[in-house]
Order: structure tokens, then sequence, then C-alpha cells
């Protein structure tokens, strides 16, 4: 299984940037194509898509978020950080079965 | 509005067998891929399959696979998760999830408020 390896934690002052890496075991790009997505999840609610393929935003999430890299190391950005952020980031991939997400890394305000 | 609603859950018995549904409106369910992802309590997420739009291909997590079945009912707009041999490991929030088609890969872009399962004697 790929394992995806992410901080458990991040504090961070409002209004400044967020930086949330996500490493891979193994290369998650195919022929240009990251196979690497991100996810908030807020404390009692279900996780929501934020980026795709690496670096693509998804419909409806602010253009404060953004996602880059690519093989086995990946960026999600949160700038600037603004107090509705403050959730549990996690990356996933699906360049191969099964589907592997990581730990997760939790956005805290400083 | 894409909505889904999973249901089925709570207590049940180590060794027991429980259901879960997802009912799926505001898009075309028998247009779409379809999984199930899972969260113990305190912990991160956990991938559990999917089903394409015909039921033809369906994926599992290698360490699941002998004990969770992925299904679904089109005329219903309904998915299901059977799980068997449950066992206290299992407790967890388990949300189904759409995949969409984007680019060059499929995502989980609309996933339901999940389903508790709590598996204790």
């Amino acid at each position: 299984d790929i394992v995806l390896t992410q901080s458990p934690a991040l504090a961070v002052s409002l209004e400044q940037r967020a930086t949330i890496s996500c490493k891979t075991s193994q290369n998650v790009d195919n022929y240009g194509i990251s196979y690497m997505h991100w996810y908030q999840q807020k404390p009692g609610q279900q996780p929501k898509l934020l980026i795709y393929e690496g670096s693509n935003l998804a419909s409806g999430i602010p253009a404060r978020f953004s996602g880059s890299g690519s093989g086995t190391d990946f960026t999600l950005t949160i700038d600037p950080v603004e107090a509705d952020d403050i959730a549990t980031y996690y990356c996933q991939q699906s360049k191969d079965y099964p589907y592997t997400f990581g730990a997760g890394t939790k956005l805290e305000l400083k | 509005e894409v909505k889904l609603v999973e249901s089925g859950g709570g207590l049940v018995q180590p060794g027991r067998s429980l259901k879960l549904s997802c009912a799926a409106s505001g898009f075309s369910f028998n247009d779409y891929w379809m999984g199930w992802v899972r969260q113990a309590p305190g912990k991160g997420l956990e991938w559990i399959g999917e089903i394409n739009q015909d039921s033809s291909t369906i994926n599992y997590t290698p360490s699941l696979k002998d004990k969770f079945t992925i299904s679904r009912d089109n005329a219903q707009n309904t998915l299901y998760l059977q799980m068997s041999k449950l066992g206290s490991e299992d407790t967890a929030i388990y949300y189904c999830a759409r995949e969409g088609w984007y680019l060059s890969a499929y995502v989980m872009d609309a996933w339901g408020q999940g389903a508790s399962v709590t598996v204790s004697s």
C-alpha cells in the first residue's frame, strides 16, 4: 500500500500562511497527472473536497487554498488563514489500490 | 443539491452483522462510482472500497475484503455496505461518498454525514 505521511499538527496565526505537507512512499504521478487530493474536515462534520489532482481547486473552494507538488511530495497552502479554516486536513492518493489517506494535519491557532 | 444520507448504524454485538444504506439524491446516481470510507473515534480516514455504475467492478481495501460487501440498487438510488463478523476495531463513523470524474481521476467530491457504528457487548 502507498503510505502518506503528514505532520500531526500545525500552529498558525490568523492572516498568515499555512503550509501542510504530504509525503508518499511511492510516486503518485502518472502521465503528468498527480493522483493526490486534499480534504478538509471540521469537528463533527464529514470531509469536504478542497483540491484534486494535486493542484486543482474544487468547486466553491476559496482561492486562498492551493495545492502543489508532484511525485512524492505535495503541499496544501492556505494563504491567508481565516478562523473558519481551523480543521483537520487529509491528503489522499488514488494512483493505486487500495486508496489511502494520510493521518491528517490538525491546523491550530497560535 | 447533492445529498447522501446514511442509515442503519447503531450498537451491534461482536461477531454479528450489520447493513448500512446510503440514500442518494440531487444527481443521477447511476452515472457515478460510489464508495465507503470509515473513521474510528479520534482517528483518521480509512478507505473501505468502491463500486462502479453497474456493479460490475468493486474494489476493496484488502484487510476488509472478506468482511465487507459493497452493493447498490440503481432503481432505488441507494448504496449499501454489508458488514459481517464485526469486532471492536470496526467501531467507527461510516461515510458514503460519490466519486466524480475530474480530468483524469475519480475523486470523492460529495460525502454523507456519516452513520455511527459501535461494536460492543
